[in-house]
């Protein structure tokens, strides 16, 4: 069956550690994004992709790093720099234009601090 | 910005109706809603392109006041299988086109009791 596979479903980071999260896709979808859900906040997103080997920072892209080698993978790597990092991780993927297409996600990822 | 859902939190009793609203700042080329249950990953509902166009998925449809920059879910007859929180993600203008990507709000609770 199609869909996205996200794993680990949990992880735990040290101080000063960082940490990938990975994303994979089977739906042949040329986007792909990361999210961060925290309670209350909604789903805010942290980087996204249209095409392979191409990628922009949405709205809190800091201490966050991706890459977009393949169009199937979109790994996400928690850095050290960012100092809350507990949260629930989604990814999606789409068609693109956005407009017409919806977003279909992955299980999560949750991120504890040890 | 994150559009604003409103109200927070409702209530209901089965059988019960209930609307969400979803405002934006900005102009909008399109407004998506889904549905998240406790610790699993959101589910697309709907998609709206047009203003006042209204888009039905079982007894869930949505309205968009395209000019208002305002969207609306209607629940009619609600279902105990309705419970969870809803996101309204918009896409929106930017610089005269689109940056294809989704901004959420901060999610609607709905909690329907027997």
């Amino acid at each position: 069956d199609g869909g996205i596979t996200q794993s680990p479903k949990y992880l735990f980071r040290k101080e000063g550690q960082n940490v990938t999260l990975s994303c994979e896709q089977n739906l042949n979808h040329d986007a792909m994004y990361w999210y961060r859900q925290d309670p209350g906040q909604g789903l805010r997103l942290i980087y996204y992709s249209q095409i392979v080997n191409d990628f922009q920072k949405g709205d809190i892209a800091e201490g966050y790093s991706v890459s977009r080698e393949k169009k199937e993978s979109f790994p996400l790597t928690v850095t050290s720099a960012q100092k809350n990092p507990t949260a629930f991780y989604l990814c999606a993927s789409g068609q693109t234009p956005a407009r017409n297409q919806p977003q279909h996600f992955g299980d999560g990822t949750r991120l504890s601090i040890l | 910005q994150q559009p604003v859902q409103s109200p927070q939190a409702v209530i209901l009793r089965e059988g019960e109706d209930a609307v969400i609203n979803c405002s934006s700042s900005k102009a909008l080329y399109s407004v998506h809603w889904y549905r998240q249950k406790h610790g699993e990953a959101p589910v697309f509902l709907m998609i709206l392109l047009k203003g006042g166009e209204q888009k039905g998925h079982e007894k869930i449809s949505a309205s968009f006041n395209e000019k208002k920059q305002q969207s609306s879910l209607y629940l009619t007859a609600s279902q105990l299988s309705y419970s969870g929180t809803y996101f309204c993600g918009t896409e929106s203008v930017n610089g005269g086109g689109s940056n294809y990507k989704l901004t959420f709000g901060k999610g609607t609770l709905l909690t329907v009791n027997p």
